[in-house]
């Protein structure tokens, strides 16, 4: 199994809402990632978690909390967000967080911000 | 922080053409990646390039990491309506998170 798998695919939230994103992968992979991505432009890091520890937190506004409940297991709970948090969300993983590992992304869910 | 300029930003071919995108830093990578994202898609990995002058190729894909190791570049050769996408390069400098580059995008009219 090489598919990291994310639920929902669409979401779409009014400001006052909250919501989760979920992300699961069976690689046995150590590291996983949250990115955002707008249309037409690079995936841009959220959150890295390694061995199920916060590592990195690229400055995320704090409505964006990330919780890693077990290594296959990625969450993003969502709060009071704002119509430009409407975007492409990604999940990765990795065999580890060392920055030669390739990384395996999810399809993403598709979130639109009312 | 570190940052990678990647050209072109759109490229327009007919197919059977060649396509080739840059990917240039200030700064001595550690090792670039090479993603593809098909319109509607996620990113795929394609290639990681370590070595200084490193050339490796896929099929009708050749990518290279320049000598300074501060570029690289992806070719392909005559290219096909499924090669349409977005590709990325990703750097990695020291231990700081991977960077995307930002894309460019191809389209092929057959």
């Amino acid at each position: 199994d090489t598919e990291v798998t994310q639920t929902p695919k669409h979401l779409v939230m009014g400001m006052t809402n909250k919501k989760s994103l979920k992300c699961e992968q069976h690689m046995g992979h150590r590291a996983m990632y949250w990115y955002k991505q707008k249309a037409k432009k690079p995936p841009e890091l959220m959150f890295v978690y390694s061995y199920e520890k916060l590592s990195i937190n690229e400055s995320v506004p704090s409505r964006f909390s990330p919780e890693c409940p077990n290594s296959s297991l990625l969450n993003l709970h969502l709060h009071a967000l704002q119509p430009e948090d409407s975007a492409l969300y990604l999940c990765a993983s990795s065999r580890y967080s060392a920055t030669n590992e390739k990384l395996f992304f999810g399809s993403g869910t598709q979130l639109s911000v009312l | 922080g570190q940052q990678v300029m990647q050209i072109p930003q759109y490229q327009h071919v007919q197919e059977g053409e060649d396509f080739t995108t840059y990917c240039n830093s200030s700064t001595t990578l550690s090792n670039i990646q090479w993603y593809k994202q098909r319109p509607g898609g996620h990113p795929v990995f394609l290639i990681q390039l370590v070595k200084s002058g490193e050339v490796k190729k896929q099929k009708r894909l050749t990518f290279q990491f320049g000598e300074a190791k501060k570029n690289s570049s992806l070719h392909i050769t005559a290219t096909q309506t499924t090669d349409v996408g977005t590709y990325f390069c990703a750097a990695l400098s020291g231990n700081t998170p991977l960077v995307f580059g930002k894309g460019t995008r191809l389209s092929v009219i057959a």
